[in-house]
Order: structure tokens, then C-alpha cells, then sequence
């Protein structure tokens, strides 16, 4: 069975900072490797996947995401903070085009202004 | 892009009632649809897969008779929380993607609905 790792519940930079969230995955297929933003009382928003095309991969509001199978990892940067990034972010892996995705526990990033 | 829409965006009830939750894909027919249950400040845990014209999947731990699904037709899946207490105050939101989209697609999210039961 797959599944992701997120580590640190809570990430706190200051605004125009470096923002980096951390994912590790377990699959024993080639996983497809997502990252979701939930804003309170909201839906999730799909920042970037990962589709095995590119490695580093490039989503909305400037996150991009790097693909390292050696270390199963698929975590989250960018390079500049903003105000607006405050928000629950989901790492989420699923090994077939049908199956449900299954969700890290979330990280939730704070920004200091 | 794919939307769903998802009402109502919140609901509160009494113990006792039943509640619908509805999700439709606006501009796609979603064969599978997923529902899943978020606790405050936690992830969001899989409650059911639902499929067009057929029974709900539903997960380890989640009573079928009390979380009623309904995936009637290619853009409407329902859900309805038969018999509601406190314990089932929660946030829940589902998701699908279009039937024809490749594999790597990622899912297209409802909005959530906020479930209180008083």
C-alpha cells in the first residue's frame, strides 16, 4: 500500500523567506505525487503533480516541487514567502489512474510578516 | 478546467435528522467519485469510492447504513448522513476527475461542506 509522510505539522517562515515542506512517499509502484492547498473552510487546490516527465516540477504561485526517487521524496519550496501562502498544504500519492488519493497528515505554513 | 460544486457549503442539524450533501462536476461526467471526512486541524480520511450505476466502496470503519451514497448518474453523487449526532460534526468534501482524463490527472476538489450537529 502507498502512503506519504509529511514532515512537521507546523512551518512558520517570515515573509520573502524560503518555504520548504517535506514529503516522503512509499510505494511500491512508480507513484503520480501531488501537492494540495486547503485555505480554512475551503475545497483543496491542486498546486503541481508530479507526472514523471521532469523531475523538478512547477506548479501555481511560484511552489515547484523536486522529484527524488532515491530518497522517496517529493518536497515542496519556494524561494520567496508571501502572506497569501499561509495555508494547510497536502502532500498525496496514488499508483493508478482510478484510485483515491491517499493524504499526508498536512503541514501547515505560517508567515511572519 | 474541471469544477465540481459542492452544497451545502455548511449545514447545521439536529441530532436525529438526516443530511444530503451534494456534489456535481459542472463540465465533466465522473464515474468515480470519492468522499472523504476532514477532523479539525487533520487530513482528510477516505470515507468511500463512489461509481456511477453501482454500490458505494465504503472504507474499513465507515457504517454504510449511516453514510448513505448515491452515485445516481455521471454528474451527481450524494451523500446522506442518516440519523446525525455530534460525532459526526466534521467537514466533508469530495472529489473526482473526468472520465476520459489521463492517468497522472489530478483530482478536482469539491468546495466542503461543514457539518454541525447539535
Amino acid at each position: 500500500a502507498q502512503s506519504v509522510t509529511q514532515l512537521g505539522s507546523h512551518v512558520s517562515v517570515s515573509e520573502g523567506a524560503l518555504v520548504l515542506l517535506r514529503c516522503n512517499y512509499s510505494s511500491s509502484v512508480p507513484p503520480y505525487l501531488f501537492w494540495y492547498v486547503q485555505y480554512p473552510n475551503q475545497g483543496l487546490q491542486l498546486l503541481l503533480k508530479y507526472t514523471s516527465a521532469a523531475t523538478l516540477v512547477k506548479g501555481i504561485n511560484g511552489f515547484e516541487a523536486e522529484f527524488k526517487k532515491s530518497e522517496t521524496s517529493f518536497h515542496l519550496t519556494k524561494p520567496s514567502a508571501h502572506m497569501s501562502d499561509a495555508a494547510e498544504y497536502f502532500c498525496a500519492v496514488r499508483v493508478s489512474g482510478n484510485t483515491p488519493l491517499v493524504f499526508g497528515k498536512g503541514t501547515r505554513l505560517s508567515v511572519i510578516a | 478546467g474541471a469544477v465540481v460544486s459542492q452544497h451545502p457549503s455548511r449545514v447545521i442539524c439536529k441530532s436525529g435528522t438526516s443530511v444530503k450533501i451534494e456534489c456535481r462536476s459542472l463540465d465533466f461526467q465522473a464515474t468515480t467519485m470519492f468522499w472523504y471526512r476532514q477532523f479539525p486541524k487533520q487530513s482528510l480520511m477516505l470515507m468511500a469510492t463512489s461509481n456511477e450505476g453501482s454500490k458505494a466502496t465504503y472504507e474499513q470503519g465507515v457504517e454504510k447504513d449511516k453514510f448513505l451514497i448515491n452515485h445516481a448518474s455521471l454528474t451527481l453523487s450524494t451523500l446522506t448522513v442518516t440519523s446525525a449526532h455530534p460525532e459526526d460534526s466534521s467537514f466533508y468534501i469530495c472529489s473526482a476527475r473526468p472520465r476520459d482524463s489521463p492517468s497522472n490527472y489530478g483530482y478536482t476538489f469539491g468546495s466542503g461542506t461543514r457539518l454541525t450537529v447539535v
